[in-house]
Parts: C-alpha cells; sequence; structure tokens
C-alpha cells in the first residue's frame, strides 16, 4: 500500500524548543517537498528536495532546516529561530522534480 | 513571480448543480495542477495539465494557454464534493508550484 506518511498529526511545542515533523514515503519517488499553510494564504515551499543528499531552499525557508539521507524519507525541523511557527505542514513527494505530486495528510503544529 | 487568482473564493450550492471553479495566473507556465484539500487537511491531486482537456469521472478541467486561464467543473455534484480546491501553476520563474489561495466549495443536499 503505497503513500505518503507523516506524523504526529497532532504537535504541540512551547516556544523556543526545535521539534522535528516525519515525513516517509513508499513511492519510490525522487523528488520531495515540504509547504507551510496558513489560514487564509495559499500553500508555500519551504524546502525541497530532488534527489538524495540534496535539498533546495524554497520561499520560506528561513528558521527552517531538512535533510535528505534517504530516498523515503525527508524530515523538516523547525527551529526556534522560526517566528511564527505555528501552521499546518504537508509534505509531498513527486517521481521527479515538479510532476504530479502526491501529498502526505498533513501535521498541525501549535507553538505557544 | 506569477501571481494565481481563483474565483469565487467561496461557492455554495445544490446538490446536483454544475460547478465551475475559475483560476487564472500571470505569467506563462508549463503546467498546471488542480488540487482538492478536505476539511482534515489532507490534499489529493485531481490533475495536472499543460494543454487541452482531462476528464476524470465528474470532473473536468481546461486550461487556455494563450488566456492563462484554467477551469475546473464538476458535474452533478455532491456533497460529497463538499472541500477546498486549489489551483497551483508550474513554471514562470518560481522555484515549484505558486499556489492559489483555493476556492471553498459547499454542496448542499
Amino acid at each position: 500500500d503505497g503513500g505518503i506518511t507523516q506524523s504526529p498529526k497532532y504537535l504541540f511545542r512551547k516556544e523556543g524548543q526545535n521539534v522535528t515533523l516525519s515525513c516517509e514515503q513508499n513511492l519510490n519517488h525522487d523528488a520531495m517537498y515540504w509547504y507551510r499553510q496558513d489560514p487564509g494564504q495559499g500553500l508555500r515551499l519551504i524546502y525541497y528536495s530532488q534527489i538524495v543528499n540534496d535539498f533546495q531552499k524554497g520561499d520560506i525557508a528561513e528558521g527552517y532546516s531538512v535533510s535528505r539521507e534517504k530516498k523515503e524519507s525527508f524530515p523538516l525541523t523547525v527551529t526556534s529561530a522560526q517566528k511564527n511557527p505555528t501552521a499546518f505542514y504537508l509534505c509531498a513527494s513527486g517521481r521527479q522534480a515538479f510532476d504530479e505530486q502526491y501529498f502526505g495528510p498533513g501535521t498541525r503544529l501549535t507553538v505557544t | 513571480k506569477n501571481e494565481v487568482e481563483q474565483s469565487p473564493q467561496n461557492l455554495t450550492a445544490q446538490e446536483g448543480e454544475f460547478i465551475t471553479i475559475n483560476c487564472s495566473y500571470s505569467v506563462g507556465i508549463s503546467a498546471l495542477h488542480w488540487l482538492q484539500q478536505h476539511p482534515g487537511g489532507g490534499i489529493v491531486s485531481l490533475f495536472m495539465l499543460s494543454s487541452g482537456k482531462k476528464k476524470h469521472g465528474r470532473l473536468i478541467a481546461t486550461i487556455n494557454i494563450q488566456e492563462k486561464h484554467s477551469s475546473l467543473h464538476i458535474t452533478a455534484s455532491h456533497p460529497r464534493d463538499s472541500a477546498v480546491y486549489i489551483c497551483a501553476v508550474l513554471g514562470g520563474g518560481a522555484d515549484g508550484l505558486t499556489f492559489g489561495k483555493g476556492t471553498h466549495l459547499i454542496i448542499q443536499p
């Protein structure tokens, strides 16, 4: 049963703490992406990776970091430097860069 | 940078009605995506198209490259079609997809 999983679905953290969001895919896709969604706004690209051990900043990378050590996994760390971390985070993957994308269920992060 | 505008922002219709959601963009693109987001937040890719028309079940997507415009149509709408429909474009100088803000559709029984 192929797909993309994100965990956890809901995450609560105190301000000043780093937090890592998980994204795993078993679709054998080369490309993976992290997006942020805020109420009333379109999705915005945080980071993307076209291949293992390589990734590029998207439009709003400040305060975030990623790694791509395995093809299946693309974790996102929200650091304490991110000024407004509370948001809905979506991970996606695709066969190649910017081909049709398949989305995970998302993680809703609340930082207080 | 590409500007992606969707209309309407909100749409409420009765079951069975024909639905049209529009998307326009400002800069030439290589492809356009239509996505569906349900209340739980998960997103499903409906179509990716670069020209002409695609059909899947009761859903039809069209694109006019010259006019920089795409439409998503739903025939015989049903309450389960209630969701946010998002248009996203690829190309036009941006890294990755540029997303519209979405159209919130409610189909009443």
